[in-house]
């Protein structure tokens, strides 16, 4: 079975100031990996995904994620947050194996920025 | 249309009450997806469907819930007899294709329900 980990549960950054998010997963087959944000009152979207090809994905809102087959790891990271950042960000796998999507998600990691 | 619907967005319902939560896909997807979002936590998978075949049902909880997608586009999920653990957000999720295409999965705003 799949589980993932996200290992920050609340990460309280300054703005303008670096941040990462960790993720760890576990599954014995291929994967597929995606990061999705949850603001205040809404639904989960997607931030960026890693299906195949390079490790490094980015985002349209400057947040990259790199895929680490060796660590089982794909950490979010920003090199400069805004105060719009601030949400709810989980990280979740597809087995690649399986005909259709389904998650698995982690807990979940509270981003908060503050001024 | 736009997006993934949900209805109600928030649901209070008293110990034992059945409840039923509408979905409404983007049209034309084929894959519908139900995730359970309980506080704190990471959404965790209920069951899927592929047009009206219900194909994997192994994450709802108990034969208390029950789900369907009679004509393959809005879907209700059911609960019957409410337990207090059934409090939590439902989240409905869509998706185009099938096989390989259903990577991108796309989630409505979620109904919470609250058994009191």
């Amino acid at each position: 079975a799949q589980s993932v980990t996200q290992l920050d549960s609340q990460v309280p950054v300054f703005e303008e100031a670096p941040v990462e998010l960790r993720c760890n997963y576990s599954s014995s087959v291929s994967v597929y990996l995606f990061w999705y944000v949850q603001y205040p009152n809404q639904g989960l979207q997607l931030l960026l995904k890693y299906l195949s090809g390079s490790t490094l994905v980015e985002s349209i809102n400057g947040f990259e994620a790199e895929f680490n087959k060796s660590q089982t790891s794909f950490h979010l990271r920003k090199p400069s947050v805004h105060i719009s950042d601030t949400a709810e960000y989980f990280c979740a796998v597809r087995n690649g194996g399986t005909s259709y999507g389904k998650l698995t998600f982690g807990q979940g990691t509270i981003l908060t920025v503050h001024p | 249309g736009a997006g993934v619907s949900q209805s109600p967005r928030y649901k209070v319902a008293k110990r034992g009450q059945d409840v039923a939560l509408r979905c409404d896909p983007i049209s034309g997807h084929v894959s519908l997806f139900w995730y359970q979002q309980a506080l704190g936590q990471g959404p965790e998978f209920l069951t899927y469907f592929q047009n009206e075949a219900q194909l994997d049902k192994s994450g709802l909880p108990s034969d208390r819930f029950f789900a369907e997608r009679p004509e393959g586009s809005v879907s209700t999920l059911k609960i019957q007899r409410t337990q207090q653990e059934d409090s939590a957000v439902y989240l409905c999720a869509s998706s185009l294709g099938e096989g390989q295409m259903t990577y991108e999965q796309y989630f409505g705003p979620g109904t919470r329900l609250t058994v009191t």
